[in-house]
């Protein structure tokens, strides 16, 4: 089975903290994603990487930076926390897309619910 | 820009009927996967089924099977035999070429005993 683990279930911060949220896979997938999700929102992508120290901007990447110093790993990093950035933080990872189709869906973490006071 | 349209944000069904979740989208791609993901209330998200384009055949998970219309690009779930554990929120997802999944705003549904 694919698992994804994302370092924290619940997060409290407080306003203008450096906040890092962490996440591993162990399929050894090319691509991991960062989304955001907001009830109405939907799932937004905010950051995503197709290779390790390689990384795009999604639709929502303002406020936020990422990391991927290995294959496994995908950081999520909040330089200065702020209030509109309480939200659930949802980490997934997927290879590369190819014509087979058990290759193009992505696998979830379980999320971090994170409270910015 | 591909968008994924869910028009029902909430919807509910008596435990062991069928119910049908609708989800449209815009694309000028030919080729491209479309997906129906669940997230049950605290829990991960999961695949429920997926649909290649270039696949005429509608996909089929045990009780969870999509109508696929290419031509109006619309892919709608079918629930059959709607158990408690179905109660969840569901995303309906597009894939083509690049790498990011595009979701549409998710249907809540509750399942009635």
């Amino acid at each position: 089975d694919v698992k994804v683990t994302q370092s924290s279930r619940y997060l409290v911060k407080r306003t203008g903290e450096k906040v890092f949220l962490e996440c591993v896979q162990d399929m050894d997938h090319e691509n991991m994603f960062w989304y955001r999700q907001d009830p109405g929102l939907g799932l937004r992508l905010i950051y995503f990487s197709y290779d390790v120290k390689m990384k795009e901007k999604g639709d929502i990447p303002e406020g936020y930076s990422v990391s991927r110093e290995k294959k496994e790993r995908f950081s999520l990093i909040l330089e200065s926390a702020s209030t509109n950035q309480t939200s659930m933080y949802l980490c997934a990872s997927g290879p590369v897309f190819g014509r087979d189709s058990s290759y193009n869906e992505q696998f979830f973490g379980p999320g971090t619910r994170l409270t910015v006071l | 820009a591909q968008t994924v349209t869910q028009s029902q944000p909430e919807m509910s069904v008596q435990e062991a009927e069928t119910v049908t979740l609708s989800c449209t989208y815009d694309t000028s791609e030919s080729d491209y996967y479309l997906f129906w993901y669940k997230q049950p209330p605290s829990r991960q998200m999961i695949l429920v089924i997926r649909q290649e384009a270039y696949k005429q055949q509608n996909a089929t998970e045990n009780r969870f099977s999509v109508n696929f219309q290419k031509a109006a690009k619309s892919f709608s779930l079918k629930i059959s035999d709607s158990q408690l554990g179905d109660a969840a929120m569901y995303f309906c997802a597009y894939r083509a070429g690049s790498y990011q999944l595009t979701f549409g705003k998710g249907t809540k549904l509750s399942v009635i005993p």
